[in-house]
């Protein structure tokens, strides 16, 4: 079974500073990653889709990386600011009929 | 832009009460999926359809019933609450997990005394 881990659980860092977020799956069979930000009693926002044959995805201030044989991906958040703080989690695609496995998340805090 | 929408956002139930979670997308997905999320468990995956008629379990579908009948509903029945099942609950959908990206409803927070 895919096991999606997270790690660091939680993260506090001040403004301006680069993030650096973790994502680790234990089967590299997969179609496809995705990172989620979700902010508190909100739904999940997809900010990145890396499909299986790529190896990085950029959006603004925001880079993921894909290493499918290493069974990881890495979220770069570049100068956070405040309004970044929020859960980020990672999802990895395992079945194309739709069963996503999602880790527990990362929760990010930026201080001013 | 409606997206993905849910109701109710809160809802409080007595054990064995059971009651309908509603989902409505305008976005003409195929796909479509119930969460639960819990603290230290993440997201699990309840039941998904993968288009009108067709629907499949996820990881944790025992107490839910879903249906779809139409493209742009994916209704989460509770046939018998417990209080295992407070949660908050999400409703996801997509144009295909294989290439696009899946676009959450705000949540239910179910709550069962």
């Amino acid at each position: 079974k895919q096991e999606v881990t997270q790690i660091p659980a939680a993260l506090s860092v001040p403004e301006g500073e680069n993030l650096v977020l973790n994502c680790s799956f234990t089967d590299s069979a997969i179609y496809n990653l995705q990172w989620f930000r979700q902010d508190p009693g909100k739904g999940l926002t997809s900010l990145l889709l890396i499909q299986s044959s790529q190896r990085e995805q950029t959006s603004g201030r925001l880079n993921a990386s894909l290493d499918k044989s290493s069974g990881r991906s890495t979220l770069y958040i570049a100068a956070s600011q405040p309004g970044d703080s929020a859960t980020y989690l990672c999802a990895v695609l395992t079945d194309s009929w739709g069963k996503l496995q999602f880790g527990a998340g990362t929760q990010v805090v930026v201080t001013p | 832009n409606a997206g993905v929408t849910q109701t109710p956002k809160f809802q409080v139930l007595k054990t064995g009460q059971s009651m309908t979670l509603q989902c409505a997308q305008d976005m003409n997905h195929e796909y479509m999926s119930w969460y639960r999320q819990d603290p230290g468990m993440g997201l699990r995956l309840i039941h998904y359809s993968v288009g009108a008629g067709i629907t499949d379990q996820g990881e944790v579908p025992n107490g839910y019933n879903v249906s779809r009948s139409t493209t742009e509903d994916f209704p989460l029945r509770l046939l018998s609450a417990a209080p295992s099942q407070t949660s908050v609950y999400f409703c996801a959908s997509s144009r295909g997990l294989d290439t696009g990206e899946l676009f959450f409803g705000e949540g239910s927070r179910l709550t069962v005394l």
